[in-house]
């Protein structure tokens, strides 16, 4: 089916650990982006990819790593899991970097808790 | 810099009620303005966009926003609610080639 698929929906994980939520998407969007969504917060950008190979640090990258190898994929690691990265985590498609024409495709989430 | 506020967290609404969701924004440069609608356990949706043009703009579900230049608003409206409309509500804006910056969300809750 078309769209975009994240996985696991739900993560829990232990202080320390590594963690890799995986994002695909089947639009061929050239833009990918993960978010993470906290109460008081909304939605605030990690990082992005303008396409394969390219990426870029979003609003709070700190802690976090990926890559895009593939167009359709776009991982994200936690390195070293902290408690303060217990969130939901958005991972989107579009377009272009705004999604002007027709928005942001939005993943169901992955809602991890490290404890 | 730019930046999105949204002037409620939550907001109470009575069924078939009007509700009206607010949204300023900052940027010294034209903007495009957009909310988005997130439901339950889902990702988030366009609902309607400002891009130029027209400033009243209507989406999806019989949601409205007026671009309101002068006092650099959006706000989000609808003249009747239903249950269903009970979500999420974010607004988002971007210059240029540049990322959106989304609000911190309202949460709207229609009550029967």
């Amino acid at each position: 089916d078309a769209g975009i698929t994240q996985s696991p929906r739900y993560k829990i994980t232990e202080t320390g650990r590594q963690v890799t939520l995986m994002c695909h998407q089947t639009w061929s969007h050239s833009y990918m982006f993960w978010y993470r969504q906290d109460l008081g917060h909304g939605l605030r950008l990690i990082y992005y990819s303008a396409a394969a190979d390219i990426t870029d640090k979003g609003e709070v990258p700190d802690g976090y790593v990926v890559s895009r190898s593939k167009t359709e994929n776009f991982p994200l690691t936690l390195e070293s899991a902290t408690r303060s990265q217990t969130s939901v985590y958005f991972c989107a498609s579009s377009e272009s970097a705004t999604g002007t024409y027709y928005g942001y495709t939005f993943g169901s989430g992955t809602r991890l808790t490290v404890v | 810099a730019q930046s999105v506020t949204q002037l409620d967290s939550q907001v109470p609404v009575f069924e078939e009620a009007p509700v009206e969701l607010r949204c300023n924004y900052s940027s010294s440069v034209s903007v495009y303005l957009f909310w988005y609608v997130q439901y339950p356990n889902q990702g988030l949706q366009l609902l309607l966009k400002y891009l130029s043009g027209s400033t009243l703009v209507k989406g999806i579900n019989g949601f409205e926003a007026e671009f309101n230049k002068s006092q650099t608003s959006f706000h989000l409206r609808k003249p009747s609610v239903h249950i269903s409309d009970t979500a999420e509500y974010f607004c988002a804006v971007a210059t240029g080639a540049n990322n959106l910056f989304f609000g911190t969300g309202t949460r709207l809750t229609v009550i029967p």
